[in-house]
């Protein structure tokens, strides 16, 4: 049974940077077969996909138009986890962050226990 | 990219069905069938219910179903028992730059 950790602060000052990490058990983060994805949830924006990472051969990365010139996602081999970092962040990504696996047709499963994030000084 | 289209609550009494739309475009739900549905209780992470449009992953009771029609896919969920009474959200893979676009959100109540 494939599980997601998520661990990280839970509040961070605006312009600083947001940084999570996704610890996988059940699976390997560089599988051929599945993509590791963030994404965040909030009232203001529901939910919303931020970027995932795989591999297939090499690493690849794609992300988000809304955050693409400031979203960083990162695979760590050597813990078998993945990573994400969000520059220059405001009020407005204040959010639960939630890191998810795709490994069939597009579809987000497991997810993690999700980590509220605050922006605030 | 907006979001897809769900109504902001459905409600049944146990053991009525009730039936959730998701309506999208030609770029998301039209064109695929990576459609996939989630429930998340509050204060909790979504689960996944239904993908591909109408596959149910192992767990999940047969009394959730889903369809998919043009641009609207639907969730139905038949004999509606109280542990049913969350948030349910669609999800379709998309060609836009954005890849995956989610609902927003449909509150399902048990009367």
């Amino acid at each position: 049974q494939v599980q997601l950790q998520q661990s990280g602060p839970g509040l961070v000052k605006p312009s600083q940077t947001l940084s999570l990490t996704c610890a996988i058990s059940g699976d390997s983060v560089s599988t051929n077969s599945a993509a590791w994805n963030w994404i965040r949830q909030s009232p203001s924006r529901g939910l919303e996909w931020l970027g995932g990472t795989y591999y297939r051969s090499r690493w690849y990365n794609h992300y988000a138009v809304s955050v693409k010139s400031r979203v960083t996602i990162n695979p760590d081999t050597s813990k078998n986890q993945f990573s994400l970092q969000l520059n220059s962040v405001t009020p407005e990504d204040t959010a639960v962050y939630y890191c998810a696996r795709v490994a069939v047709a597009g579809s987000f499963d497991p997810w993690g226990q999700g980590t509220l994030v605050t922006v605030s000084s | 990219q907006s979001a897809l289209t769900q109504p902001p609550s459905v409600s049944g009494s146990p053991g009525q069905s009730v039936t959730i739309s998701c309506t999208g475009t030609s770029s998301d739900v039209g064109s695929y069938n990576r459609v996939s549905w989630y429930q998340q209780p509050p204060g909790t992470a979504p689960k996944l219910m239904i993908y591909e449009v109408s596959n149910r992953p192992s767990g999940v009771p047969d009394r959730f179903s889903g369809s998919k029609s043009g641009n609207t896919a639907s969730l139905t969920i038949s004999g509606l028992q109280a542990e049913d009474e969350a948030d349910y959200f669609c999800s379709s893979y998309t060609s836009s730059s954005i890849r995956y676009v989610f609902g927003t959100g449909t509150k399902v109540t048990v009367l």
